[in-house]
């Protein structure tokens, strides 16, 4: 079973190129998520989608875009990396809350990000 | 909007000791959720406990406990019988109770290290 899948798990780029961070569930989770951990901040949310073709911005979303074209996948796009986006990335899933459903996120292993 | 603080940025305990870690929150909502994460150096993040705002009775899970005070906004994690393999961090999350705000807002973490 596996879950949530971030890929790639390491990458370095140079100031101003461009990536894509790829998020995979297998979980039929409705709602998706992106965060950003970096020392002393705890995670904080970039943007989240709560279905298949809906997303929304989320606390520092400044620089990122996204995309939930597919149901089981979440693309975090950076067009124009900055050192300042140097960070550990999360991707997370969960069920819809709601009605009494305690559904927890389950999280990706991280995509460690170094911008030169 | 919701905040999280966990004021005590480490701590340690002894092998076989109990210890608190502590977390408050702030909210205007009535209904949420409740959670502590633990990230051990491997990255992942790990679901330790959850708690449900409606339900009085304290959450529990093997050694794992919580103190939920909701008037006084309190969720701290009790830790009985440390091991070797607690020493981590822990961040102390909250959820709210409708699509819009399923995300999770986390505190900075605390680093928790288990002394032999």
């Amino acid at each position: 079973n596996a879950g949530v899948t971030q890929t790639p798990k390491f990458r370095v780029l140079k100031t101003g190129q461009s990536m894509t961070l790829l998020c995979a569930q297998d979980m039929n989770h409705e709602y998706m998520y992106w965060y950003r951990q970096d020392p002393g901040m705890g995670l904080r949310l970039i943007h989240y989608s709560v279905g298949e073709g809906t997303t929304a911005k989320g606390e520092v979303p400044d620089g990122y875009n996204v995309s939930r074209l597919k149901k089981q996948n979440f693309l975090l796009g950076l067009e124009s990396a900055a050192p300042s986006q140097t960070s550990v990335y999360f991707c997370a899933s969960s069920y819809p809350v709601g009605g009494g459903s305690n559904q927890p996120q389950h999280f990706g292993d991280g995509t460690r990000l170094s911008i030169l | 909007a919701q905040t999280v603080t966990q004021s005590q940025p480490e701590m340690s305990v002894q092998e076989a000791e109990t210890v608190t870690l502590s977390c408050t929150y702030d909210t205007s909502e009535s209904d949420y959720y409740l959670f502590w994460y633990k990230q051990p150096p491997s990255r992942q993040m790990i679901l330790v406990i959850r708690q449900e705002a409606y339900k009085q009775q304290n959450a529990t899970e093997n050694r794992f406990s919580v103190n939920f005070q909701k008037a006084a906004k309190s969720f701290s994690l009790k830790i009985s019988d440390s091991q070797l393999g607690d020493a981590a961090m822990y961040f102390c999350a909250y959820r709210g109770f409708t699509g819009a705000n399923s995300k999770l807002t986390f505190g900075k973490g605390i680093t928790l290290s288990v002394r032999p």
